[in-house]
């Protein structure tokens, strides 16, 4: 079965602060996808990438960035973490267009 | 633009009784359709896709172009289906999935 893993289950950071999650997959797969999943507003998509070295905004990209340097391996910056960034981070993975996506168990991060 | 709406935030039912998780989207072209569910403390996964047209867990899912429809259902809820529940949508060749918000389904005995 395809495994992903995300590092941290959860995260306190400060205001201000540079956090990165960090995602990864064993099952080889081009596409990598990020998502913040809050009460009352489901999942909404950040940053997803088809491809190493290639990324693509999501529908919500603003205060975030992203690192694709291995196939097995994407990563979400935040580059100054607001209070606003407190939520689930959820990590996904699919093997090909319409196939359905493998999630992670999530990092909740707490911004204070 | 893709959209997906599931307007009820909680659903609640006895044991036994049919269930229905109401999912309608917005997308101009031919849309694949994908219910997702996560049960408590355990991660997201796939619980059926209308391309299939399979029946996972005694749950079904018609696709209605006409009325721009998913919805989900189950003749008769077990508490084991308590869990929250998403509808998704796919268009284009890019697995880009747009999520509703999500309804919480709470079976009580």
């Amino acid at each position: 079965d395809v495994k992903v893993t995300q590092s941290s289950r959860y995260l306190v950071k400060r205001t201000g602060e540079k956090v990165f999650l960090e995602c990864v997959q064993d099952m080889d797969h081009e596409n990598m996808f990020w998502y913040r999943q809050d009460p009352g507003l489901g999942l909404r998509l950040i940053y997803f990438s088809y491809d190493v070295k290639m990324k693509e905004k999501g529908d919500i990209p603003e205060g975030y960035s992203v690192s694709r340097e291995k196939k097995e391996r994407f990563s979400l910056i935040l580059e100054s973490a607001s209070t606003n960034q407190t939520s689930m981070y959820l990590c996904a993975t699919t093997g090909a267009a319409n196939e359905k996506l493998f999630f992670g168990s999530g990092t909740q991060l707490s911004v204070l | 633009a893709q959209r997906v709406t599931q307007p009820e935030k909680l659903l609640s039912v006895f044991k036994g009784a049919p269930v229905e998780l109401k999912c309608n989207y917005s997308y101009s072209g031919s849309p694949e359709l994908f219910w997702y569910v996560q049960y408590s403390r355990q991660r997201l996964q796939l619980l059926l896709r209308h391309i299939s047209r399979e029946s996972i867990k005694g749950f079904t899912a018609d696709l209605n172009k006409g009325e721009t429809s998913f919805h989900l259902k189950k003749p008769f809820a077990q508490e084991e289906d308590s869990a929250m529940y998403y509808c998704a949508l796919s268009g284009g060749s890019f697995q880009k999935l747009v999520f509703g918000t999500g309804t919480r389904l709470l079976v009580s005995p």
